[in-house]
């Protein structure tokens, strides 16, 4: 079983400056990773999948980088808007199952 | 726009059985597409319980598959869940969500709104 794990935990930052969040995987990902934003009370909603691909609609501001075990979600330059719970996400092929990160929180300094 | 619709019976009392369906509106269920539950216990993160394939093929947490049942209904353009002997901590928001086959990752790319479901006597 894969497990994901994700740092900081909570990282707290001012409008306008640049998030770092970090995904690690306990085994190499062949199927590279994806990251969820979520807000109180909504559900999550897709930012980044394989890895690197923004999803429709997702500024440029956001970016995903990474291989193997280590990966990176960046967002540029903080919005309001983007003070949320972030998850990654990973694959398996065989059997197909899904594992999610514990989640990091960005919220305002 | 693909639309995923929850619905349940918002309690369900301890060792019940939950049944949850979601809705899909502008996507067919017989597209091409995976379908998959994911639930959310009060202030914690995300878990995939079950997902499926159109034609029929299922996937299950290990965790949860012994009490686990995921189906489909073409006709209604639904997918189902059913979790057997329930407790509380069973008790979550649970999402259903479409997955793009079409990215490596099998990302869940529409979700629903998710439905509160809480287990008590």
């Amino acid at each position: 079983e894969i497990v994901l794990t994700q740092s900081p935990a909570t990282l707290s930052l001012s409008p306008g400056e640049r998030a770092t969040l970090s995904c690690r995987a306990s085994q190499g990902l062949s199927n590279y990773l994806a990251w969820y934003q979520q807000k109180p009370g909504q559900a999550p909603r897709l930012l980044i999948y394989d890895t690197s691909h923004r999803a429709t609609g997702i500024p440029a501001r956001f970016s995903g980088s990474g291989s193997g075990t280590d990966f990176t979600l960046t967002i540029s330059s903080l919005e309001p808007e983007d003070f949320a719970v972030y998850y990654c996400q990973q694959r398996t092929s065989w059997p197909l199952t899904f594992t999610f990160g514990p989640g990091t929180k960005v919220d305002i300094k | 726009q693909v639309q995923l619709q929850e619905s349940g019976p918002g309690v369900v009392k301890p060792s019940e059985t939950l049944s949850l369906t979601c809705t899909v509106s502008v996507s067919s269920v017989n597209s091409g597409y995976y379908w998959g539950w994911i639930r959310q216990s009060p202030g914690k993160g995300l878990e995939w319980i079950a997902s499926l394939y159109h034609s029929g093929t299922t996937y299950y947490n290990p965790s949860l598959k012994s009490r686990v049942t995921i189906s489909l209904d073409t006709p209604k353009n639904q997918i189902s869940l059913k979790l057997t002997s329930v407790t509380a901590a069973d008790t979550a928001v649970y999402y259903c969500a479409r997955i793009d086959v079409g990215a490596n990752t099998y990302p869940f790319d529409y979700w629903g709104q998710g439905t509160l479901v809480v287990v008590s006597s």
